[in-house]
């Protein structure tokens, strides 16, 4: 079945350091990938998506490129804030009519000043 | 806009209780809402997808009498746990789709509800 594998947390940075998340999927088909972002208290948002191959998704700052090749979708930004702290999601979208979601474990960020 | 809603936020309730927990998409229609499951520090497992004015369709090993889901309209769904034991205290989460703004992909999720059953 699906699957997303995704870089076990904490990751701890300061700010303005760059921030890579790495992501990667088994998927039958070309899936449809994400990133969703969950703030402290909060339910998970979506940051930002890519839908076919070489496709690159962004958002706030952050990037992430749909790699088929290496099946990846790694998250990236140049400059992180302490406001980026959060727990990280990485998914994909099934290609059954439903569009179910299979997560990844989750990356928490921590940006110290 | 895609603002999805759960009701409650928390409950805390004895074993054997049942609890009604509710997901609303606030400004669309959502003819699919699906139901997730977190346990503490661990991804998001889905339990069954909601289909409005059809059964729900559940996920391998969630008990579908013990996890009741009905989704009378496209507005709204529920997610009932009956007789609930101290192992199915967990974070429960809704997310739903808004088809008529033609995109298939992405879903909207709700806050979450944590359930705690002493």
């Amino acid at each position: 079945g699906d699957s997303v594998t995704q870089m076990e947390g904490p990751v701890t940075l300061s700010e303005e350091a760059c921030l890579t998340i790495n992501c990667t999927y088994t998927a039958t088909g070309y899936p449809s990938l994400f990133w969703y972002v969950q703030y402290p208290g909060e339910g998970l948002q979506l940051l930002l998506k890519a839908t076919k191959a070489d496709d690159k998704g962004s958002n706030k700052g952050f990037e992430a490129t749909y790699r088929k090749e290496t099946t990846s979708f790694h998250l990236e930004k140049g400059s992180v804030q302490v406001s980026d702290s959060a727990v990280y999601f990485c998914a994909l979208s099934d290609q059954t009519g439903r569009r179910a979601l299979t997560f990844g474990s989750g990356t928490r960020l921590q940006v110290q000043p | 806009g895609a603002v999805v809603s759960q009701h409650p936020s928390r409950v805390i309730c004895k074993s054997g209780t049942s609890v009604k927990i509710e997901c609303r998409s606030l400004d669309f229609q959502a003819t699919t809402m699906f139901w997730y499951r977190q346990f503490p520090k661990k991804s998001l497992m889905l339990m069954a997808t909601s289909n409005e004015g059809s059964k729900a369709t559940y996920e391998q090993g969630v008990e579908k009498d013990k996890f009741l889901i009905n989704h009378a309209s496209l507005t709204l769904s529920t997610l009932t746990v009956t007789s609930a034991h101290p192992e199915d205290s967990s974070f429960y989460i809704c997310s739903a789709r808004d088809v008529l703004a033609g995109d298939t992909d992405t879903q909207y999720f709700g806050p979450g509800t944590r359930l705690t059953v002493l």
